[in-house]
């Protein structure tokens, strides 16, 4: 059965510092693996996927994420952080029927 | 603009009760979702539906219902078979003609049981 695991539940970090959230997951074939973000009771919004190629994905607001057959881990980096970043991002691999299975997510804070 | 609405934002419900939520989407999309969210989880999924007048149990159907009548419409019925119904529920879209195709959210849907 696909999982995935976000191991930092909550992350804390300065305006303008790098960021990078961590996901791992498992899954027996290729995966098409997604990063979606989330605001306070609000609905998830696409960050940026990967399915296949440059193993390297740009998505919006600045954000990249790197898919490392490997590590079975897909982790999603940005250089400077924003105040407006902060929120709960989520992690997901596509399954079977587009089926996606998420992590718990990740809460990530910006201090000023 | 096409994308996916939800109603009501915020309900609340005795014990006992039946209630639906609603999703409409207008993006042309064939398959559609239910989650569901708790604090500190990812979504899990409650059921699915590929096309119209069929769909599928999720991870966690017991105590829910759907219909699948209409292509843009895929209204979830929270039972009172449900044993923990307070959560915030999302609804999903998906194009089923593009493999690698994300899913589409709505903007959720906040039951309490009082």
């Amino acid at each position: 059965a696909q999982s995935v695991t976000q191991p930092d539940i909550h992350i804390t970090v300065s305006e303008g510092a790098s960021l990078e959230l961590r996901c791992n997951y498992s899954y027996g074939a290729t995966p098409y693996l997604f990063w979606y973000v989330q605001s306070p009771g609000q609905g998830l919004q696409l960050l940026l996927k990967y399915f296949s190629g440059d193993t390297l994905v740009q998505g919006i607001k600045g954000f990249e994420a790197e898919f490392k057959r490997s590590q079975s881990s897909f982790n999603l980096r940005k250089p400077s952080v924003h105040w407006s970043d902060a929120a709960e991002y989520f992690c997901a691999v596509g399954g079977n029927a587009g089926k996606s299975t998420f992590g718990d997510g990740t809460t990530l804070t910006v201090k000023p | 603009d096409g994308g996916i609405t939800q109603s009501p934002k915020y309900l609340f419900r005795k014990e006992g009760q039946n209630v639906t939520l609603s999703c409409e989407q207008n993006l042309n999309h064939d398959a559609m979702y239910w989650y569901r969210q708790d604090p500190g989880q990812g979504l899990r999924l409650i059921y699915y539906s590929q096309i119209v007048n069929d769909f599928q149990k999720g991870d966690i159907a017991e105590g829910y219902s759907v219909s699948r009548e209409k292509k843009e419409s895929f209204p979830l019925t929270v039972t009172s078979a449900q044993k923990n119904p307070t959560a915030f529920y999302l609804c999903a879209s998906r194009d089923r003609g593009v493999n690698t195709g994300e899913l589409f959210f709505g903007e959720g849907s906040r039951l309490t049981v009082l």
